[in-house]
């Protein structure tokens, strides 16, 4: 079983369009993340959440909404999508934050394409 | 600026001992992580820590600024994207490097 799954893993959406991908751990895991891997590549944490709190949001637009229903999801909703919003998403989690003994586990990312 | 660095390429060939060297910019950070990134899959987590260790094939360096990941008897299956990392920062975040792509000639 994947331990962080995440859904779609591609989507091709055309610019003004509202998108969710879905993120599932089933680690029993505390936190979980949001990175994008832009062009650039760089993988940059978007948002933390533990616990369902909102604890990291990092400078991203607030067309990005990330929601936690509970502990083992976090969803991210973008509205507006933009050209720039081109990237592969990853999802992550972790038994709890900030802590150097953690693992960060990913999911296998979505790549979204906006046209 | 929090920043973590590494080289963008390596090459190598099949059987020999392989470096990725990475340092980093981040405040507060004493702790590196080595990431595997095959491309369409999860990064995976090769070997972590506060001081030198190993796992398997994979050795981790360490000095307070900088680590080198060593992979032992390289195989054309280990080219892939490598991504170091070190905890630290603001908000105790993940900081990543761009990556280091692996390339192993036969």
């Amino acid at each position: 079983d994947t331990a962080v799954s995440q859904t779609p893993k591609y989507l091709v959406t055309q610019m003004g369009n509202d998108k969710s991908i879905k993120c599932e751990q089933n680690l029993g895991h505390d936190t979980m993340y949001w990175y994008k891997q832009d062009s650039k590549k760089f993988l940059k944490i978007m948002f933390s959440y533990n616990n369902k709190e909102l604890i990291i949001n990092e400078t991203v637009p607030n067309r990005f909404s990330p929601k936690s229903p509970d502990k083992a999801h976090l969803n991210l909703h973008i509205n507006s999508l933009e050209l720039g919003d081109s990237a592969v998403y990853f999802c992550a989690s972790s038994q709890d934050i900030g802590t150097s003994g953690n693992t960060i586990y990913f999911g296998e990312g979505s790549w979204l394409t906006v046209v | 600026k929090d920043q973590v660095f590494q080289p963008s390429t390596v090459a190598s060939s099949e059987g020999a001992v392989v470096e990725i060297f990475c340092n980093h910019s981040v405040s507060n950070a004493y702790n590196f992580f080595w990431y595997l990134h095959f491309p369409g899959c999860a990064p995976r987590l090769l070997v972590k820590g506060s001081k030198p260790s190993q796992q398997g094939r994979y050795n981790m360096t360490y000095e307070r600024f900088s680590s080198s990941l060593l992979i032992l008897q390289v195989r054309e299956a280990d080219a892939a994207v490598y991504y170091c990392a070190c905890l630290g920062g603001s908000q105790g975040n993940l900081i990543f490097g761009k990556g280091t792509k692996l390339s192993v000639k036969p």
